[in-house]
């Protein structure tokens, strides 16, 4: 089974702060994925990763960046958290192009005070 | 880009009734969609798919639709239990890198 991991499932955090959220999955994917689910706005994508290094922004870039410098672990970085970041944040991985199925890990709920 | 939308937002039936998800997408360039239900606090993962070269999938209770004239697909649930009260994602993909899901449906079983 593909196992995408999210170290963190609750977080707590202040306004102002530095936050990381870390994902590994174990399956050697190319693609990877951080996605922000909020009610009645589904799952919203923040930014991907085809390859070690590289990053391509996704429809809610701002307040956010992103690391790859290892294939199998994609880091969503807040560098100044604010109270509109509160949310679950849903790291994916899939295979490589054309193979399509997307495997999520189990989230990180994130509460910005 | 794509643009996935999906009714109804949220859904009621009562058990043993059949339960019907729509969506509609705009780019004709999508050739891969899934279908995710996602369990109270737990991760979205797949329950059926289907790509555009086919127009009906199933899988026991629950099967999937595919117009790719009209752009829409959807997701039938028969015999619904308690067990299917979810909530659950649509998703077109382009190419197999850019996944555009629905907004969700609650689905509620009322036994």
């Amino acid at each position: 089974d593909v196992k995408v991991t999210q170290s963190s499932r609750y977080l707590v955090k202040r306004t102002g702060e530095k936050v990381f959220l870390e994902c590994v999955q174990d399956m050697d994917h190319e693609n990877m994925f951080w996605y922000r689910q909020d009610p009645g706005l589904g799952l919203r994508l923040i930014y991907f990763s085809y390859d070690v290094k590289m990053k391509e922004k996704g429809d809610i870039p701002e307040g956010y960046s992103v690391s790859r410098e290892k294939k199998e672990r994609f880091s969503l970085i807040l560098e100044s958290a604010s109270t509109n970041q509160t949310s679950m944040y849903l790291c994916a991985s899939s295979l490589s192009v054309g193979q399509n199925t997307i495997y999520f890990g189990e989230g990180s709920w994130l509460t910005v005070v | 880009g794509e643009n996935v939308e999906q009714h109804p937002s949220t859904l009621s039936v009562q058990e043993g009734d059949s339960a019907v998800i729509k969506c509609t997408y705009s780019d004709s360039a999508s050739n891969y969609f899934p279908w995710y239900k996602q369990e109270l606090g737990k991760r979205p993962q797949l329950i059926i798919d289907i790509r555009s070269n086919v127009g009906e999938k199933k899988d026991q209770r629950i099967a999937v639709t595919l117009n790719k004239t009209a752009k829409h697909f959807s997701l039938h649930i028969t015999e619904t239990q308690p067990e299917d009260s979810a909530v659950y994602f649509c998703a077109a993909i382009i190419a197999g890198n850019q996944f555009y899901f629905g907004t969700g449906t609650s689905l509620t079983v009322i036994p």
